[in-house]
């Protein structure tokens, strides 16, 4: 069964634009979830998904926004960057996105904003 | 609030014990898990414990839960240097939906 993909793995760009990221979960599972991590801040919740529903939010500004396609499949997106953007994100999935599951996580797609 | 705390470092001897500390702030029912991640890769879930038990034992890796103090500890047995990286100790309130609070992560060094 293949794990957790995300694409691209690393991104470079400029304050001011903005960014999709893809995550695409371990086939069969509903529930995906994205997670932010920096050097200063940890790793930080910051929404999931479940059956095409943002079930979940951290506490992010709202540029920061996701969706769920059909196949479970999810996309986060980021607008106007900002330099403090700059972070690893990882994507988990899940077969429902109870706490007693085994989340699997993706490699995660490094942002550097410049 | 949820606020989950951990040691940055551990330096151990190949084939010695490794124990890494976490304690955690919430005191409702909690699911309490550690997580390994080494470099260049996500973070990999280890094991979990819910908060109505005392210890776990999976192999090398036993867990200790302290519930009076909000204390979790994660013991490797045996530890070999393929077990150096970060181990993130995380809480999620039970009831819902997992949604985790992170400690800042131990770095384990492991050397020969």
């Amino acid at each position: 069964k293949a794990g957790v993909t995300q694409t691209p793995r690393y991104l470079i760009k400029t304050r001011g634009q903005q960014v999709t990221l893809s995550c695409s979960p371990i086939s069969g599972h509903r529930s995906v979830s994205w997670y932010q991590q920096t050097p200063g801040q940890g790793l930080q919740f910051l929404f999931e998904y479940f059956s095409e529903t943002q079930r979940n939010k951290g506490n992010f500004p709202g540029r920061f926004s996701g969706r769920q396609f059909s196949n479970s499949r999810s996309e986060m997106n980021v607008s106007t960057l900002e330099l403090g953007d700059s972070a690893l994100y990882l994507c988990a999935s899940s077969l429902e996105g109870q706490n007693q599951e085994t989340q699997y996580f993706g490699p995660g797609t490094r942002l550097l904003v410049l | 609030g949820e606020d989950v705390e951990q040691s940055l470092f551990l330096s151990v001897r190949e084939g010695d014990s490794s124990v890494i500390n976490c304690t955690y702030t919430d005191s409702s029912s909690t699911y309490l898990y550690w997580y390994k991640q080494e470099p260049g890769a996500g973070l990999q879930l280890l094991t979990y414990i819910f908060s109505n038990m005392d210890m776990k034992q999976d192999q090398r890796l036993t867990v200790l839960l302290n519930k009076k103090d909000k204390h979790l500890s994660l013991r490797i047995a045996d530890t070999q240097t393929g077990d150096s990286a970060i181990y993130f100790c995380a809480e999620a309130v039970s009831g819902g939906s997992y949604i985790p609070t992170f400690g800042r992560g131990t770095s384990l060094i492991v050397h020969p």
